[in-house]
């Protein structure tokens, strides 16, 4: 089946790195994604890894995945307040596009 | 434009009444998709377009649910006799192509409240 959970929030000093987690259940995904929402704003796409990767680092964010325990996490490194967000997964597993999103992870990055 | 665009971005209505939330794509955009995010919730998908047709309504709530797109552009969705948890942001998104990788860009949203 389709599912993808995250914890829901995560404090973070300024400075220090954030890593964020989820984990999801259909192993037939094919790429998996990292969204930003921040208030009131609608979802800005970070980054994306597909299935065969391991790891995409993109400046200041680095995507591990682990197939084989269906583990994705993205780390921000530096994290700065302009960070402080909500961190949507997503996966995708059908070719044609629909994505399955995870609850989000409330990020707080305190001074 | 240069992104997607969503009108209105917040509307108010009278429980009862219908509502109709419009969504530009991205110019050239095939695929458009409609989904809903409740008050601290994730986003819960409601309906795909490939061009004009919708191969996947699978998540539209109930009969009270219906969208349309015209031109292979701009869509709309139609919520009728709006309950009190039909309140929600109503986010729309389009991507250039099906196929895994083609990410999903996303409007603003319209946020619908209920009374």
């Amino acid at each position: 089946g389709e599912d993808v959970e995250q914890s829901l929030f995560l404090s973070v000093r300024e400075g220090d790195s954030s890593v964020i987690n989820c984990t999801y259940t259909d192993s037939s995904s094919t790429y998996l994604y990292w969204y930003k929402q921040e208030p009131g704003a609608g979802l800005q796409l970070l980054t994306y890894i597909f299935s065969n990767m391991d790891m995409k680092q993109d400046q200041r964010l680095t995507v591990l995945l682990n197939k084989k325990d269906k583990h994705l996490s993205l780390r921000i490194a530096d994290t700065q307040t302009g960070d402080s967000a909500i961190y949507f997964c997503a996966e995708k597993v059908r070719s044609w596009g629909k994505l399955q999103f995870g609850a989000g992870t409330q990020v707080v990055v305190t001074p | 434009g240069a992104g997607v665009s969503q009108s209105p971005s917040n509307k108010v209505t009278e429980k009862g009444k219908d509502v109709e939330l419009r969504c530009d794509p991205i110019s050239g955009h095939t695929a458009l998709y409609w989904y809903r995010q409740r008050l601290g919730q994730g986003l819960e998908f409601l309906i795909y377009f490939q061009g004009n047709s919708a191969p996947d309504k699978s998540g539209l709530p109930s009969d009270r649910f219906s969208a349309e797109r015209t031109g292979e552009s701009v869509s709309t969705l139609t919520i009728q006799r709006t309950q009190q948890e039909d309140s929600a942001v109503y986010l729309c998104a389009s991507s250039l192509v099906q196929g895994p990788g083609s990410p999903l860009h996303f409007g603003n949203g319209t946020r619908l409240t209920v009374t």
